[in-house]
């Protein structure tokens, strides 16, 4: 089962954009989190964000979350054509499953 | 961070075949194990999750029977996918959960049924 749903399905910027990713989830969770995904290999761990924690920070990346929206967003600065991939948020259940569910996945494009 | 190696990367089989693929926890024990299945282009969809000892638990929809998990130890969990057909040609990743938060998954396995 999918938690929720990401916005925009794809995403093409130039070289030295910001890229901004959003994510939408249905249930209460433990956490938030943010992969990577290059074209057919696994998944790159970005960053973690708390419930009780509002935005985050790391390098490039910056994320917030609103959990009286039940949303998120990941936001690359000065992307570059090596951010090319694609982006999934995952939210850790409130529960004791310690399942991470996935959102349906951000394509994005960065042109050089 | 925490290493988990999933083996084989890649595999071709015949239909109506097994196939086995093992995830381990190289450098830390994982009670548990979750495996995901994601098809071309597409998110990543749990199937199941596995714990030490006890038989995994599949999410709705995914075929017990087809899908065979077995986590026999804290550093080793496999997935059997039994009499494989085209339609289960998919990549399968599976993370395994250290104490705390964070998830630490495989390289994935891409699965091809000829």
């Amino acid at each position: 089962s999918q938690q929720g749903e990401e916005d925009p399905q794809a995403l093409s910027i130039q070289e030295g954009e910001n890229a901004t990713m959003n994510c939408s989830y249905k249930t209460s969770i433990n956490n938030l989190q943010w992969y990577r995904q290059n074209s057919g290999r696994g998944l790159v761990h970005l960053i973690l964000i708390r419930s009780n924690e509002r935005e985050k920070h790391s390098g490039r990346l910056r994320v917030t979350l609103d959990t009286s929206k039940k949303s998120s967003s990941l936001l690359i600065t000065a992307s570059r054509a090596a951010d090319t991939a694609s982006y999934f948020c995952a939210t850790s259940l409130m529960d004791s499953s310690y399942k991470l569910i996935f959102g349906s996945g951000t394509r994005l494009l960065v042109r050089p | 961070g925490a290493v988990v190696s999933q083996h084989p990367s890649r595999v071709i089989c015949k239909s109506g075949t097994s196939v086995k693929i093992e995830c381990r926890s190289l450098d830390f024990q994982a009670t548990t194990m979750f495996w995901y299945r994601q098809f071309p282009k597409q998110s990543l969809m749990l199937m199941a999750t596995s714990n030490e000892g006890s038989k995994a638990t599949y999410e709705q929809g995914v075929e017990k029977d087809k899908f065979l998990i077995n986590h026999a130890s804290l550093t080793l969990s496999t997935l059997t996918v039994t009499s494989a057909h085209p339609e289960d040609s998919s990549f399968y990743i599976c993370s395994a959960r250290r104490h705390g938060d964070e998830a630490f998954f495989g390289q994935g396995t891409r699965l091809t049924v000829v």
